[in-house]
């Protein structure tokens, strides 16, 4: 149990264009998800964190116009970097908070396996 | 404060244990997590420890807390060459909403 999904894997864009990553819980409901960027061989960076149903919280330093986040349901969040250039090029993850119950820790995060994003 | 720091390389034979250290710097901690990170992949979750413990094993893996200073290890016994990643320890606090905040990653190299 407790499997997020993140879509599409890879993707390469064009300079200007935007992108959207899909984040989904796959057996569990979590109504909060969050966004990390991690550069090369560098940890992970929270980004924000996205709420159902409510409007998303950014990490200081992140251009909230420039990140869109949309949590529209219990099972996902998306995404959407917009005006991409070569500097958003990046390994994006997701990860879901889990239910707080049976063996897993509280407010365990799950996290999707990533999305890798090349802006040429 | 929230800073998480880790040494970043660690190489090791295979079968030997491995151990890898991280200090934090807020003491509220109340989750302390050990992920790993395969080449391309998603972090998985390998154990995590209470902050009122001092010490949790889950089967090849060994977690010891140091409130007093601090510190975090996990040691990973009879080292497989499956067990090359990166691996991140991680804090949660309450006052943070239980965010996470990573170190910088430990690399660990398994070799022959």
């Amino acid at each position: 149990g407790a499997v997020v999904s993140q879509h599409p894997s890879w993707v390469i864009c064009k300079s200007g264009t935007s992108v959207k990553i899909e984040c989904r819980s796959l057996d569990f409901q979590a109504t909060t998800m969050f966004w990390y960027r991690q550069f090369p061989k560098q940890s992970l960076m929270l980004m924000a964190t996205s709420n159902e149903g409510s409007k998303a919280t950014y990490e200081q330093g992140v251009e909230k116009d420039k990140f869109l986040i949309n949590h529209a349901s219990l099972t996902l969040s998306t995404l959407t970097v917009t005006s991409a250039h070569p500097e958003d090029s990046s390994f994006y993850i997701c990860s879901a908070r889990g239910p707080n119950s049976g063996t897993y820790a509280y407010n365990e995060q799950f996290f999707g396996p990533g999305t890798r994003l090349t802006v040429l | 404060g929230e800073d998480v720091e880790q040494s970043l390389f660690l190489s090791v034979r295979e079968g030997d244990s491995s151990v890898i250290n991280c200090t934090y710097t807020d003491s509220s901690s109340t989750y302390l997590y050990w992920y790993k990170q395969e080449p391309g992949a998603g972090l998985q979750l390998l154990t995590y420890i209470f902050s009122n413990m001092d010490m949790k094993q889950d089967q090849r893996l060994t977690v010891l807390l140091n409130k007093k200073d601090k510190h975090l290890s996990l040691r990973i016994a009879d080292t497989q060459t499956g067990d090359s990643a990166i691996y991140f320890c991680a804090e949660s606090i309450l006052s943070n909403d239980y965010k996470l905040s990573f170190g910088a990653g430990t690399t660990v190299t398994v070799r022959a």
